[in-house]
């Protein structure tokens, strides 16, 4: 079955870096693409970004871009967010999610992870 | 960006009643080249990821009960459940996956019990 397991978060000061992980299993890691939402402590859901099944295509909401590089390793099953400069508006829970159809982006996100949440603060 | 809205902010149906969410889209997700409404619904419940119920506007996910329907096309969504149940307590999110970047959600609808 599909599983998708985040890890990675925990507390930073801002202005500080941390990348978290996503561990995929259940399927062909590499036939898909593959999502980064966070949602804020009792607020709604926000995409951040996304990344092609062959990491060749990449988008960034405009709140994380230049700031945050998501990336994967299909030799490893396992997708990235690398997070720079920090600044406390990122705390959330941070979810992967997974592209519903093979090779293509514009899907609806099947499976998501439990999430790992991300703290900012001093 | 696509910006998406929703209403009502929350609701309070009674058990085996019928709830009713609506959800607006800032300009059209039907692409015209397949006729398919690139806007999907998620349910969201207290303490867990957020879980596809609905797709393409209106295409049941696999194991969706059949309580829930949707409908719409263009930039006028909305998702029904026509006998709310005890376990549909839950926040429930409309997304558009129209256009990339953005995958925009709406703020959400809150469900509960009257």
């Amino acid at each position: 079955q599909v599983q998708l397991v985040e890890s990675g978060g925990g507390v930073v000061q801002p202005g500080r870096s941390l990348r978290l992980s996503c561990a995929a299993s259940g399927f062909t890691f590499s036939s898909y693409g593959m999502h980064w939402v966070r949602q804020a402590p009792g607020k709604g859901l926000e995409w951040v970004a996304v990344i092609s099944n062959d990491g060749s295509n990449k988008y960034y909401a405009d709140s994380v871009k230049g700031r945050f590089t998501i990336s994967r390793d299909n030799s490893k099953n396992t997708l990235y967010l690398q997070m720079n400069s920090l600044r406390p508006e990122d705390t959330a829970m941070y979810y992967c999610a997974r592209v519903s159809v093979e090779w293509e982006l514009l899907h609806y996100f099947d499976y998501w992870g439990q999430g790992t949440l991300v703290t900012v603060s001093s | 960006d696509i910006v998406m809205t929703q209403s009502p902010d929350s609701l309070a149906v009674s058990l085996g009643e019928r709830a009713s969410i609506n959800c607006k889209s800032s300009q059209s997700v039907l692409y015209s080249s397949n006729n398919k409404n690139y806007l999907a619904w998620y349910q969201q419940k207290p303490g867990q990821p957020p879980k596809a119920l609905i797709y393409w506007a209106s295409t049941r996910e696999s194991g969706v009960p059949d309580r829930f329907s949707a409908s719409g096309s263009g930039t006028d969504f909305t998702l029904t459940i026509s006998s709310l149940q005890a376990e549909d307590v839950a926040v429930y999110y409309c997304q558009q996956y129209y256009s990339s970047p953005g995958f925009t959600f709406g703020p959400g609808t809150k469900v509960d019990i009257k």
